[in-house]
């Protein structure tokens, strides 16, 4: 079956590093996405990786581990306009197309 | 950037009713998606809109209830038909440009009395 796990929620303090995990099962990986969700609006699209590694991106990097099935979004320097949820999805490309399978996302609290 | 919006933002609907959620993008693109965001929850995707075929939905989710169109490379709309306040919800389009990057239009925030 497809599953995407992430935790719920996290709390950190303004200028310091958090990192947001994701685990994931799927039938099929054609990459992993991350995107930033404020509340009331549409996510955004933060990183892509399809190879294993580190992807940074200013403030921003994720890594990913195919063969542990695991993703971790780093954010640093952190402002109080980061407290968003953070969604993790896989891109899914079985059935002849690609689709995003989303994890139940990461409330992240930014607090002074 | 892409640019893609949708309409309505919001609506209040009486149970019952039908709405028709459009969604336009500024170039043309071959995959079109649908999902649906519960309060509180992530996007669930209801189906995947390619043009000049029939939308292909997910588990859970029938054309009876959410019919989809596909008329052009740049446009789709989502029905969600005979609407029940569990229907209450954000309903999002996006597409999948050069297979990286899947941009999300605004939402379309419906409640259901």
């Amino acid at each position: 079956g497809q599953n995407i796990d992430q935790p719920t929620e996290m709390t950190a303090t303004e200028g310091a590093i958090v990192q947001i995990n994701c685990t994931y099962q799927t039938s099929g990986f054609n990459g992993l996405f991350w995107y930033q969700q404020h509340a009331g609006e549409a996510p955004t699209f933060l990183s892509y990786n399809v190879l294993d590694g580190l992807e940074e991106k200013g403030r921003f990097s994720s890594f990913l581990s195919r063969s542990k099935g695991y993703s971790y979004l780093l954010l640093k320097e952190l402002q109080m306009k980061d407290s968003a949820s953070y969604l993790c999805a896989v891109r899914d490309p079985n059935g002849g197309y690609n689709k995003l399978i989303f994890g139940a996302g990461t409330r992240l609290a930014v607090h002074p | 950037s892409a640019v893609i919006s949708q309409k309505p933002s919001r609506d209040i609907c009486q149970r019952g009713t039908s709405l028709t959620i459009q969604c336009q993008v500024d170039s043309q693109v071959t995959m079109m998606f649908w999902y649906r965001q519960q309060p509180g929850q992530s996007l669930t995707l209801i189906a995947t809109a390619n043009q000049g075929s029939e939308a292909t939905y997910e588990s859970g989710f029938v054309i009876d209830k959410f019919p989809i169109s596909r008329p052009n490379l740049t446009f789709s709309t989502l029905t969600v038909s005979n609407m029940s306040p569990e229907d209450s919800s954000i309903y999002l389009c996006s597409f999948d440009r050069a297979g990286e990057t899947q941009y999300f239009g605004p939402g379309t925030r419906l409640l259901v009395l």
